[in-house]
């Protein structure tokens, strides 16, 4: 078993681009949060996805996206990056909503 | 909204030593509670957790940690210190029976020989 996987492993972007992280759950699993770890901070809950769709959503602006395929899999999507949006972006995966999630080693992001 | 403490930035033990690690929380019922290790270059791995019943709560890698209702607080320990623990720790709070965690900000554990 693979356990949760995230691609790429890192990323160099500039301001004002877009980005696509991927994440793909542990086997048997079909529930995938996302979360932002800032240099120095704890990771922070941006948003969670079941069933192709957004459940729930921390305090993050619209420029932030998601999409879940029907093999569970996940994407994250920023717009307009800001310096501001470096950071470590984790995936979690669980089986179905109620269960405590499944880390991913992340894929870390550079805005210059 | 709920919210975590944790009060030491850096603690620094010796291989060997015995170890606390503190963390306080804001919430105003029953929470959930939970103990991350973040090493370098890695994901976050679940510790233990805390949702009812027993206060004091063994984990993995020979972890416990206390629930007190009365100090807020859920304070991770372990006997004895090993090189391989130096790590980062987040405590996180899920509240209204969430499994999504809030975090702290961390402590960092450096272990000396």
């Amino acid at each position: 078993d693979a356990g949760v996987t995230q691609s790429p492993t890192h990323l160099i972007k500039t301001r004002g681009q877009q980005v696509t992280l991927r994440c793909s759950p542990k086997s048997g699993h079909d529930t995938v949060s996302w979360y932002q770890q800032a240099l120095g901070q704890g990771p922070q809950f941006i948003f969670q996805y079941y069933e192709e769709e957004e459940r729930q959503r921390g305090n993050f602006p619209d420029r932030f996206s998601g999409h879940q395929f029907p093999n569970y899999s996940s994407e994250l999507n920023v717009n307009a990056l800001l310096l501001g949006d470096s950071a470590l972006y984790l995936c979690a995966s669980s089986s179905r909503r109620g269960q405590v999630g499944f880390f991913g080693p992340g894929t870390r992001l550079t805005v210059l | 909204a709920q919210s975590v403490t944790q009060p030491d930035i850096h603690i620094t033990v010796s291989e060997g030593a015995s170890l606390e690690l503190r963390c306080n929380y804001s919430y105003g019922a029953t929470p959930y509670l939970f103990w991350y290790v973040q090493s370098p270059g890695q994901g976050l791995q679940l510790l233990l957790k805390y949702f009812s019943g027993d206060t004091l709560v063994q984990g993995i890698k020979g972890f416990e940690a206390e629930f007190k209702r009365s100090q807020s607080s859920f304070n991770l320990r372990k006997p004895s210190v090993h090189w391989s623990d130096a790590a980062e720790y987040f405590c996180a709070v899920g509240a209204g029976g969430s499994y999504i965690p809030t975090f702290g900000r961390g402590t960092s554990l450096i272990v000396h020989p």
